[in-house]
């Protein structure tokens, strides 16, 4: 099974700390997502890549880098973290013609 | 505007009671419609994919069918354990999704 790895399940971090997320997936994957899930928003896509190196912006990407040095791995990065960025944070991996497989998800409070 | 609507928000069933969820789109040039189901606390985990208009997929006691506007997600005889949130996308471009915001289903034993 392929499986997507999220490095932590529970963060908390103070305002204007800067946040890494960290994902990994086993299958050799092209295209990995990070989304974030907030209740009665659904899912928003924050940024993807389709290669190593490549990203591509989605509809949120405000507050939010991305790095995709190796192919297995993904990492969110929260420039300066404030507390409208407080969610659950979920990474996606897919491959051609499949449904996302996504990791179990970073819910992070920023205080 | 491009829309995914899944509805009810929430659903109580008794356990054996079978029900259908629905989801909704206004998307043009549509390429798959994905459900997922999603675990408190946990990511969502891959259902089904539907392509084209009278398409069904079928899954222990779920069956997702597709029309040109909307999928029904159907639960035959459901029991507790199918208690979740389920999810529905919908793929407009090759790695472009739009998500609705769920159905939340509790099952009663």
């Amino acid at each position: 099974d392929v499986k997507v790895t999220q490095s932590s399940r529970y963060l908390v971090k103070r305002t204007g700390e800067k946040v890494f997320l960290e994902c990994v997936q086993d299958m050799d994957h092209e295209n990995m997502f990070w989304y974030r899930q907030d209740p009665g928003l659904g899912l928003r896509l924050i940024y993807f890549s389709y290669d190593v190196k490549m990203k591509e912006k989605g509809d949120i990407p405000e507050g939010y880098s991305v790095s995709r040095e190796k192919k297995e791995r993904f990492s969110l990065i929260l420039e300066s973290a404030s507390t409208n960025q407080t969610s659950m944070y979920l990474c996606a991996s897919r491959g051609a013609n499949y449904g996302y497989t996504f990791g179990s998800g970073t819910r992070l409070t920023v205080v | 505007e491009d829309q995914v609507t899944q509805s009810p928000e929430a659903l109580r069933l008794q356990e054996g009671e079978s029900s259908s969820l629905n989801c909704s789109y206004t998307v043009s040039g549509l390429r798959g419609l994905f459900w997922y189901r999603q675990d408190p606390g946990k990511g969502p985990e891959f259902l089904f994919t539907l392509y084209s208009a009278g398409e069904e997929k079928e899954k222990e006691r779920l069956k997702a069918t597709l029309t040109k506007k909307e999928s029904f997600l159907h639960i035959t005889a459901p029991k507790p354990e199918d208690s979740a949130t389920y999810l529905c996308a919908v793929q407009y471009n090759f790695n472009k999704f739009y998500f609705g915001s769920g159905t939340k289903l509790n099952v009663k034993p």
